[in-house]
């Protein structure tokens, strides 16, 4: 079975443009949550969806937004990239809320 | 304060020890811990789940939670150079998926 994958791999914009992410879960599993990873840092909670809602928001701006669809894949956009916003984007998928979580690859994001 | 403390290291051990990791957390109502490995431009693989205090065994692997300490440990035995990697503990307060994670411990384990 094909585990969490994320596209694209690598990613480079430049300040102020606007970015989209995929993550695809892994078959059934219905949970998907969104983290960022800062080079030297453990990843940091940005959201997470179960069954298409939003259960949880961590303490990033509002020009994060994540959304889920109807075949659990999930896309998060982040508006107005700064520098700082240059990290690893991990999505996580698990079969149901307070299971254990699974990781993708990440999304190697560079803001220049 | 960090919600959870782990020493980045790195930590050198030579192929064999034992490799001792651990992490602090300062909010009892984290209920739910794992240990995730990640190895250089990787996302993080899931090691151990635990959800009690005590250990728990899984091979090489063992994990160790001191609730009354707010203290977690994760010990590898007989290690090898494929161990080689940054090993993050992180935290639940109600399994829903929302982790909080260490800053991670940097581990090289020398042929």
């Amino acid at each position: 079975d094909a585990g969490v994958t994320q596209s694209p791999t690598h990613l480079i914009k430049t300040r102020g443009q606007h970015v989209t992410l995929r993550c695809s879960p892994i078959s059934g599993h219905k949970s998907v949550s969104w983290y960022q990873q800062v080079l030297g840092q453990g990843p940091q909670f940005i959201f997470q969806y179960y069954e298409k809602e939003e259960r949880g928001r961590g303490n990033f701006p509002d020009r994060f937004s994540a959304r889920q669809f109807p075949n659990y894949s999930s896309e998060l956009n982040v508006n107005a990239l700064l520098l700082g916003d240059s990290a690893l984007y991990l999505c996580a998928s698990s079969l149901v809320e307070g299971r254990h979580a699974f990781f993708g690859q990440g999304t190697r994001l560079t803001v220049v | 304060q960090k919600e959870v403390e782990q020493d980045p290291g790195p930590l050198s051990v030579p192929e064999g020890a034992i490799v001792s990791l651990n992490c602090t957390y300062s909010n009892s109502a984290f209920q739910y811990f794992m240990w995730y490995r990640q190895y250089s431009r990787k996302g993080p693989e899931l090691l151990m789940y635990t959800y009690s205090s005590g250990n728990k065994e899984d091979g090489r692997f063992t994990a160790q939670v001191d609730k009354s300490s707010k203290y977690i440990s994760l010990f590898i035995r007989d290690s090898q150079p494929s161990d080689s990697a940054t090993y993050l503990c992180a935290i639940d307060k109600a399994a829903g998926n929302k982790l909080t994670f260490g800053g991670g411990t940097r581990v090289l384990v020398k042929p």
